[in-house]
């Protein structure tokens, strides 16, 4: 069936890029998006990206898709105390209903 | 405010003690949906529903119910709970099934003994 995979965790320097990368199985995936959960606190959905697109960048936040090697990443540029969280990877295909979510890469910047 | 509310925020129960989780959202959307969420497992979603009385299996159905009968509202039935029920719950909703803005609930944290 259907997979998403990501790295359980990332640490990096205040001031610094973060890179979060995610690997998908579904070679129908339509839609790719990448959601931020605070301690104690729901989902929120960050950026997605279409499947057609290659790029999509807002403001500090970059997703590069490579539909090839079915590899999705989100950069955070100059990564603040405050972008510490779970970040969380997922696809759904066209036929909508159906979300399939990584495991989640905890994100610890520290000062 | 735009929301989706799940009840309770927190629940401690027994095994085979029937129990249902609230979840309600006033954005007039389409699609609602039930995550489970496990350590190392991410999220895993148990039923969604595409709109009023069609509800459909998600990847981890068993031991869940769910009904649809009014748009906003989305119960989550645990007919009998048992320890591997235990779990951290998100319900969302997204305007259509295509899911570009799903809304999370906050949670709901179940521990069953």
């Amino acid at each position: 069936g259907e997979d998403v995979e990501q790295s359980l965790f990332l640490s990096v320097r205040e001031g610094d890029s973060s890179v979060i990368n995610c690997t998908y199985t579904d070679s129908s995936s339509t839609y790719l998006y990448w959601y931020k959960q605070e301690p104690g606190a729901g989902l929120q959905l960050l950026t997605y990206i279409f499947s057609n697109m290659d790029m999509k960048q807002d403001q500090r936040l970059t997703v590069l898709l490579n539909k090839k090697d079915k590899h999705l990443s989100l950069r955070i540029a100059d990564t603040q105390t405050g972008d510490s969280a779970i970040y969380f990877c997922a696809e759904s295909n066209n036929q909508g209903g159906k979300l399939i979510f990584g495991q989640g890469t905890e994100l610890s910047v520290k000062p | 405010e735009a929301q989706v509310t799940q009840n309770p925020r927190y629940l401690i129960t027994v095994t085979g003690k029937k129990l249902t989780v609230t979840c309600s959202q006033n954005m007039n959307h389409e699609y609602m949906s039930w995550y489970r969420q496990d350590p190392g497992l991410g999220l895993r979603q148990i039923y969604y529903s595409m709109n009023v009385e069609v509800t459909d299996k998600g990847d981890v159905p068993e031991g869940y119910k769910v009904s649809r009968k009014e748009k906003r509202n989305f119960p989550l039935i645990l007919e009998s709970p048992s320890p591997n029920q235990t779990s951290l719950y998100f319900c969302a909703s997204s305007l259509f099934a295509r899911n570009e803005k799903l809304f999370f609930g906050s949670g709901t944290q179940l521990s069953v003994l």
